[in-house]
């Protein structure tokens, strides 16, 4: 069974510009969260869907959001990027306890 | 607000020690608890998970305990090998329905000299 897949891997923007982070979930996942790990921080929750519905959402600008499909891939946009949103996000799914982690997207903005 | 927290921050080992890595918790009221290994800027392997209503599992070399009442659980690795070198993170998920939310500590970084 596939794990968690992300795209890109890697990504280098410039300040103000925007980007799009895609995950797509284990075959029968229905829960996708996303979270931000940066140095400082360690791993932030930044929102997990469900079905297609948001479910919860963690201390983050409006600047971040996200989706969810119908076949439960999930993507989030983070618009007017900055210099603090350098970091690792990690998406993980979910069928019923455990939570299984992608390969991240390693955002870095200059 | 939950708090978790993960002492020491950073722990080198020579190959063959057991060792213990410690995760602390601020509200007890947890669904259950997951230890993560992540090795360099990679992503998060789910190594064990212990419900609320468990006191401890085990994989191999690795024993995870849970005293929800205290908020505490560690993680025991045996015989420890270079190949354990990663960070170790712990998290929680909270109780009540629905949310995956997890709060994670900051992790031990796990050096195993050969």
């Amino acid at each position: 069974k596939a794990g968690v897949t992300q795209t890109p891997r890697y990504l280098i923007k410039t300040r103000g510009q925007q980007v799009t982070l895609s995950c797509s979930p284990i075959s029968g996942h229905r829960s996708v969260s996303w979270y931000q790990q940066t140095p400082g921080q360690g791993l932030q929750f930044l929102f997990e869907y469900f079905s297609e519905t948001q479910r919860n959402k963690g201390n983050f600008p409006g600047r971040f959001s996200g989706r969810q499909f119908s076949n439960s891939r999930s993507e989030m946009n983070v618009s007017t990027l900055e210099l603090g949103d350098s970091a690792l996000y990690l998406c993980a799914s979910s069928l019923l306890e455990e939570q299984y982690f992608g390969p991240g997207t390693r955002l870095t903005v200059t | 607000k939950q708090e978790v927290t993960q002492i020491p921050a950073a722990l080198s080992v020579p190959e063959g020690e057991n060792l213990v890595l410690n995760c602390s918790f601020t509200d007890s009221a947890i669904y259950n608890l997951q230890w993560f290994r992540q090795d360099p800027g990679k992503g998060l392997t789910s190594l064990l998970l212990i419900q609320s209503s468990q006191r401890e599992q085990t994989s191999g070399r690795l024993n995870a305990s849970l005293d929800k009442s205290s908020g505490r659980s560690t993680l025991y690795i045996a015989a420890s090998q270079p190949g354990d070198s990663a960070t170790y993170l712990c998290a929680v998920r909270p109780g009540g329905a629905g949310s995956y939310q997890l709060t994670f500590g900051k992790g031990t970084k796990l050096s195993v000299i050969p």
